[in-house]
């Protein structure tokens, strides 16, 4: 079984200001890695997926992440937010094999304050 | 192209009715997914569809929950004898033979249950 903790439910901060939202993992299994967003009364889209390789990837909207397998973390940066950026965030996984099923956190409210 | 589509948008029930709510997957995407979102929570999994196959219904809360895909596209959620802990809002995803699991969401059906 997986599990995806987001440690932080909101975090507020400025326009053109850095931002990092947290995600851990725990898993028997290798996963795959995703980071989606949702606006208000939408579903969600995927700003960027880790599979293999390079363990920064880079997604839609400026936002990268980076795969680290030793603290079990994948967690979401972008170097200057926008007040667009205002949304919420869920860090998912899957196994690489067998189920295919996402597991998500709890999700991260970024406020993006002007 | 055209994504996921889900309906109706929303949904108001009366305690101990029965709910259909339909999803329309992207075209030729041969998997099906479906989750269930409670306020403030992340999504969880409740069902996989692999073409008319239904592979994985472990997320399932009980045996009010029924879902078919039965020609492998179209699919519906039946909720029967609805009661007050189905409210959440029901997403529906797609996913095509990109290998990379990627899922593609539909902006889901709120039920609210009253």
């Amino acid at each position: 079984a997986q599990s995806v903790t987001q440690l932080d439910s909101q975090v507020p901060v400025f326009e053109e200001a850095p931002v990092e939202l947290r995600c851990n993992y725990s898993s028997s299994v290798s996963v795959y890695l995703f980071w989606y967003v949702q606006y208000p009364n939408q579903g969600l889209q995927l700003l960027l997926k880790y599979l293999s390789g390079s363990t920064l990837v880079k997604g839609i909207n400026g936002f990268e992440a980076e795969f680290n397998k030793s603290q079990t973390s994948f967690h979401l940066r972008k170097p200057s937010v926008h007040i667009s950026d205002t949304a919420e965030y869920f860090c998912a996984v899957t196994p690489r094999t067998g189920r295919r099923a996402l597991t998500f956190g709890s999700g991260t409210r970024l406020q993006v304050q002007p | 192209g055209a994504g996921v589509s889900q309906s109706p948008r929303y949904k108001v029930a009366k305690r101990g009715q029965d709910v259909a709510l339909r999803c329309d997957p992207i075209s030729g995407h041969v998997s099906l997914f479906w989750y269930q979102q409670a306020l403030g929570q992340g999504p969880e999994f409740l069902t996989y569809f692999q073409n008319e196959a239904q592979l994985d219904k472990s997320g399932l809360p009980s045996d009010r929950f029924f879902a078919e895909r039965p020609e492998g596209s179209v699919s519906t959620l039946k909720i029967q004898r609805t009661q007050q802990e189905d409210s959440a809002v029901y997403l529906c995803a797609s996913s095509g033979r990109t290998g990379g699991y990627e899922q593609y969401f539909g902006p889901g059906t709120r039920l609210t249950v009253t």
